[in-house]
């Protein structure tokens, strides 16, 4: 079975602060992609970043970035220049494409950027 | 390019009462999920559609929840009766057969059951 833990529930960071939002995962396979989707208060869930386990090279997405750490299976939030549109629950899930198909979320991290 | 549309966006019952929730993919999107939020938490998977055929069911609570994706489009997702329990939102989502990972989730159904 798959389990993804976000062991912070809550944070808040200043306006154009940086912040880093932790995760963890557990997998057997050695096939997976892990992502960090944000879903604000209009519940839409939406894609933030992605990355593939099989690569090294940690992704980024302008603002976003994350440090993954495959042995440790950590794959970490960071968002530099917080802009208060970045205020939403953040979620860490893993997905593998062998046999489950299926994401598996963590139970979030909510986010509050303050002016 | 239409997002992934669920309806209605609000639903609130009384306990032991039906009712439906109803999704529309992304055109060419062949893989439909529908997903449980309950408060606080992240997504849980519920069921999973490649086409039409029910893949993955496992999670779904069989003595009252049913699901069906006529024609491999539109789905709908009902629950009879409803119990307190489940008051959540229902998050639908969709994936192409060319995106191997990247599911497409739609604005999702808050359900209120009292």
């Amino acid at each position: 079975a798959q389990t993804v833990t976000q062991s912070q529930p809550e944070m808040s960071v200043q306006e154009a602060e940086t912040v880093t939002l932790s995760c963890t995962y557990d997998t057997s396979e050695s096939n997976y992609y892990l992502f960090w989707y944000k879903q604000p208060p209009s519940r839409q869930m939406i894609l933030v970043i992605r990355q593939e386990a099989y690569k090294q090279q940690n992704a980024t997405e302008n603002r976003f970035s994350v440090n993954f750490q495959k042995a440790a299976k950590s794959f970490s939030l960071k968002i530099s220049d917080s802009q208060l549109g970045d205020t939403a629950m953040y979620f860490c899930a893993l997905y593998s494409g062998a046999g489950s198909y299926q994401l598996t979320f963590g139970k979030g991290t909510k986010l509050s950027v303050i002016p | 390019e239409a997002g992934v549309v669920q309806s209605p966006r609000y639903k609130i019952i009384e306990k032991k009462q039906p009712v439906a929730f109803w999704c529309n993919p992304i055109s060419g999107h062949n893989t439909l999920y529908w997903y449980r939020q309950n408060l606080g938490q992240g997504p849980e998977l519920l069921i999973r559609y490649e086409n039409e055929e029910a893949v993955d069911d496992s999670q779904l609570p069989k003595d009252r929840f049913s699901a069906e994706r006529l024609k491999g489009v539109d789905s709908t997702l009902k629950i009879q009766p409803a119990e307190l329990g489940d008051s959540a939102v229902y998050l639908c989502a969709s994936r192409s057969r060319t995106s191997r990972d990247e599911q497409f989730f739609g604005p999702g159904t808050r359900l209120t059951v009292l």
